[in-house]
This record gives structure tokens, C-alpha cells and sequence, in this order.
């Protein structure tokens, strides 16, 4: 299918290690973004990718998170230093501009720090 | 501060009947308004949505209601089948402000056969 792919679909780390997980948006699709969904919550917003710049990167916790897009598609969003509280599952979703309002998302990945 | 509240945690109806969720929210420079459906370990796909333009939004068994004057927001669904069981989560967006989306918490909604 040509939907919003995300790697891996289950990652299980120690708490301090750094991890990096990988989206890979829709085809033709300009924007993209990253949300996460912590147990028993809403979707919290992350940051948005607009072609490789990130025109708001607000919704990031902490210095500890980054991420990337190269080539106006795959984007990667690493944690460093992981702890407890970043347990939670990581969205991306894509859209065709930023002010496309339907985003399609992909399936996530399941972060979990022991 | 949460800018898009969903008061209802869950929501059992029985087949047949009429399902309404409910949202509010708190700043006006929303102008756009969506619902998203959401089964276990998938991501959310997009089910409906709503312009600050209008106050009705209507898509075969899906209606969408936008009360501005309220700050508040429906989704109806009739009539209910069982495989609309899932979690149904709000969200809004400003023009501003590049299409980021901020959602409510969810109503997980069960329909009973």
C-alpha cells in the first residue's frame, strides 16, 4: 500500500539509551508530522515538518528530542537519554500541504523504557 | 491547558441507535474541526471534519455539528453499527499555524448487537 509507514512497529529499551524511530510519509506529501500518545491520553502534537524544515517544533518535551527530514520524505525522531516517561506511542502522520487539514497517519511505534 | 476536551471517556450504544460524542474547546482561532476513528494499534484515520464556516457537516451516517457561540462540537452517528466500535478522538486546527492538530483524550465507543 502507498499509506504512512513507521519503523519499528515495537521498541523495548533501557531507560538512558537512545533510540530513533523512522517514518516514512506518503508520496508527494510535503507535510509531515510527529505525535505521541502517552497511556490513557489524547494525541499530543511534536513537531511539523514543512518539505526539511521544521517551522514549529513547539511540542517537543525536551532537549532530549530531535528530528529530522531529509529529501522532503523520510523523517526520523530520536530521543536521547530515554526515561520512564517517554513511554508512549509515537505517530507520524502526512499531509499533502501544511494547510491540508486531513493528515494520514500511520500505524505508530510503541516506545516502552524500562 | 487543555485547548480540545472530550468529557466522556466512553460511550455504549445499542445497535441501531443514535451515537452522539461530544467535544469542546477552548481558543478561538480554531477554524477547522475533525473527528478521527481510531481501532487498537493502528494509527487514526479521518472520518470527518468541519470548517468554522459552517455549522453542519453531513457524510452518509456521520453528521458533524459546530456550535461556535459554545465552543462546541458533535459527532453523530445513526444508525449505529457494531463495527464503529472504537476510540473517536476531536481535534482542531488553526490556519496560523500549519496545520497542526490538537485532539482531545477520546470517547471509546462500544456498540452492543
Amino acid at each position: 500500500g502507498a499509506g504512512v509507514s513507521q519503523s519499528p512497529s515495537n521498541k523495548v529499551t533501557e531507560k538512558g539509551k537512545d533510540v530513533e524511530l523512522r517514518c516514512d510519509p506518503i508520496s508527494g506529501h510535503t507535510a509531515l508530522y510527529w505525535y505521541r500518545q502517552s497511556l490513557g491520553q489524547g494525541l499530543e502534537f511534536l513537531i511539523y515538518f514543512q518539505g526539511n524544515s521544521a517551522p514549529d517544533k513547539s511540542g517537543l518535551p525536551s532537549d532530549r528530542f530531535s528530528a529530522e527530514r531529509t529529501g522532503g520524505s523520510v523523517s526520523t525522531l530520536t530521543i536521547q537519554r530515554t526515561q520512564q516517561e517517554d513511554s508512549a506511542v509515537y505517530l507520524c502522520a502526512s499531509s499533502l500541504e501544511p494547510q491540508e487539514n486531513e493528515q494520514f497517519f500511520g500505524p505508530g511505534t510503541r516506545l516502552t523504557v524500562l | 491547558d487543555q485547548q480540545v476536551k472530550q468529557n466522556s471517556p466512553s460511550l455504549s450504544v445499542q445497535e441501531g441507535r443514535i451515537s452522539i460524542l461530544n467535544c469542546d474547546y477552548t481558543n478561538s482561532m480554531f477554524d477547522y474541526f475533525l473527528w478521527y476513528k481510531k481501532y487498537p494499534a493502528e494509527g487514526p484515520t479521518f472520518l470527518i471534519s468541519i470548517s468554522s464556516i459552517k455549522d453542519k457537516n453531513e457524510d452518509g451516517r456521520f453528521t458533524v455539528f459546530l456550535n461556535k457561540s459554545a465552543k462546541h462540537l458533535s459527532l453523530h452517528i445513526v444508525p449505529s453499527q457494531p463495527g464503529d466500535s472504537a476510540v473517536y478522538f476531536c481535534a482542531a486546527s488553526a490556519r496560523n499555524q500549519g496545520g497542526k492538530l490538537i485532539f482531545g483524550q477520546g470517547t471509546e465507543l462500544s456498540v452492543k448487537p
